[in-house]
């Protein structure tokens, strides 16, 4: 069955470093997602991306963060210059392809443990 | 802008038992989709069930069942014969039109045996 898969598992970075969290998202899949997960707390939206451009982005998403699609398959996070409070899971997601029903279906990935210390 | 409310933050059942977890929500939207996602302690997010605001029958998948009653807006989620492996973070979560998942505040469900 397809997934998606996201690398590292874990990432441990110092505060003030640049990070990339990468995603494969499944291979037939137009919406691409990511979200994060502080400790303990829900899980927030981030930014969406879809058609090469971001859909929709979130009050988090300032300008450290961006995300890019550099191939056919791979979908990136990118945070310029992580802070103590980036620390979180952070999930990719992917929906799509507007058929069967299944545009709105979003498949989560394991997600990256990000650590800023 | 919409909004997920889940007021069981905790709750623990035997094994074998019958659960429900309660899930309200709020919007002006008429066509969306509603969802309950696992999170187990490897934190993965794995999709249980979702629910198309405009069909009226309950989704249902193997032991995992909602009730869905859209003029209340509440989205609850029965667990039949629960087991061991059913221990998690459980979320509910609200889409609308292809665009982000809105996830309640989450119910930590426990299976004792």
């Amino acid at each position: 069955e397809p997934e998606v898969t996201q690398t590292p598992s874990h990432q441990v970075t110092q505060m003030g470093q640049e990070v990339i969290l990468r995603c494969v998202p499944i291979s037939n899949h137009l919406y691409f997602y990511w979200y994060r997960q502080i400790l303990g707390q829900k899980v927030e939206f981030l930014v969406s991306f879809y058609n090469n451009e971001i859909s929709e982005k979130s009050e988090i998403f300032d300008d450290q963060f961006s995300v890019e699609r550099p191939d056919g398959s791979n979908f990136t996070l990118k945070i310029r210059s992580t802070k103590l409070e980036d620390s979180a899971m952070y999930f990719c997601a992917s929906s799509g392809p507007p058929v069967a029903g299944d545009k709105d279906t979003q498949y989560f990935g394991p997600g990256t443990r990000l650590t800023v210390l | 802008a919409q909004t997920v409310t889940q007021s069981q933050p905790e709750m623990s059942v035997q094994e074998a038992e019958t659960v429900t977890l309660s899930c309200t929500y709020d919007t002006s939207e008429n066509n969306y989709y509603l969802f309950w996602y696992k999170q187990p302690p490897s934190r993965q997010m794995i999709l249980v069930i979702r629910q198309e605001a405009y069909k009226q029958q309950n989704a249902t998948e193997n032991r995992f069942s909602v009730n869905f009653q859209k003029a209340a807006k509440s989205f609850s989620l029965k667990i039949s014969d629960s087991q061991l492996g059913d221990t998690a973070m459980y979320f509910c979560a609200f889409e609308w039109g292809a665009q982000k998942l809105v996830f309640g505040q989450g119910t930590r469900l426990t299976i004792n045996p």
